[in-house]
């Protein structure tokens, strides 16, 4: 059964970067199938989208975070990781990550839905 | 950017009623690109509907989606306690770019 585990610190000064990484287990990260991705949930809010990556290192991010994101992959340890710099109060979320389908267009091979969550991490921004 | 909208934002309804929830997008979504996900407090969101209206392993019959292009539909035909959640749509594309409805509240009265 396919596991996705997030670790990080759970308490982040403004200003600072955010890192998180999620270990995958149960399943490989280097599948052709399958793109990776994190979510986040504010407290007592909706979801949003952060970014996707492939096990090749192609990512997609939400334009809203686009350059404050990193989203990379660590197939030698079936890890991906997520990097948000500049933090502040705004970024206080819980933070999930996600195995996402794919699917096949002339243009390109795309992410999709998420079907297999971590637990999620609470991450909160403060000094 | 496709931006959706979902309604009602709360539904109240009784244990074997059916309950109809909508998301609208702002653009036509390609290919029925669009799922629908259930979140319980405290846990994270399960993936109940993809590509519209395929359910995802292990999904009860009486959750199903229908609709295309900018109108969709996730029905619940007999509601029983535990389908108490809020419920996402979500819409992907060839961007390779996510968005996320804002979610519909459903309680069991």
């Amino acid at each position: 059964q396919l596991q996705l585990q997030e670790s990080g610190p759970g308490l982040v000064k403004p200003s600072e970067t955010l890192s998180l990484t999620c270990t995958v287990s149960g399943g490989s990260i280097s599948s052709t199938t399958y793109y990776w991705g994190w979510i986040r949930q504010p407290p007592g809010k909706g979801l949003e989208w952060i970014g996707n990556v492939y096990y090749t290192g192609s990512t997609y991010y939400n334009p809203s975070l686009k350059s404050r994101v990193t989203i990379s992959v660590d197939t030698s340890k079936n890890q991906f990781s997520l990097k948000l710099s500049s933090v502040t109060a705004a970024d206080t979320a819980m933070y999930y990550c996600a195995r996402a389908q794919g699917y096949l267009e002339r243009s390109g091979y795309f992410p999709s839905e998420f079907d297999y969550w971590g637990q999620g991490t609470l991450v909160t921004v403060s000094s | 950017e496709i931006v959706l909208t979902q309604s009602p934002g709360t539904l109240s309804l009784s244990p074997g009623e059916r309950a109809t929830l909508s998301c609208r997008a702002s653009q036509s979504v390609s290919s029925s690109y669009l799922a629908w996900y259930q979140q319980k407090p405290g846990q994270a969101p399960r993936l109940l509907i993809y590509g519209a209206s395929s359910r995802a392993t292990g999904i009860p019959d009486r959750f199903s989606g229908s609709g295309s292009e900018t109108d969709f539909t996730l029905t619940i035909s007999r509601l029983e306690p535990e389908d108490s959640a809020v419920y996402y749509c979500q819409q992907y594309g060839s961007s390779g770019g996510f968005t996320f409805g804002p979610g519909t509240k459903v309680d069991i009265k």
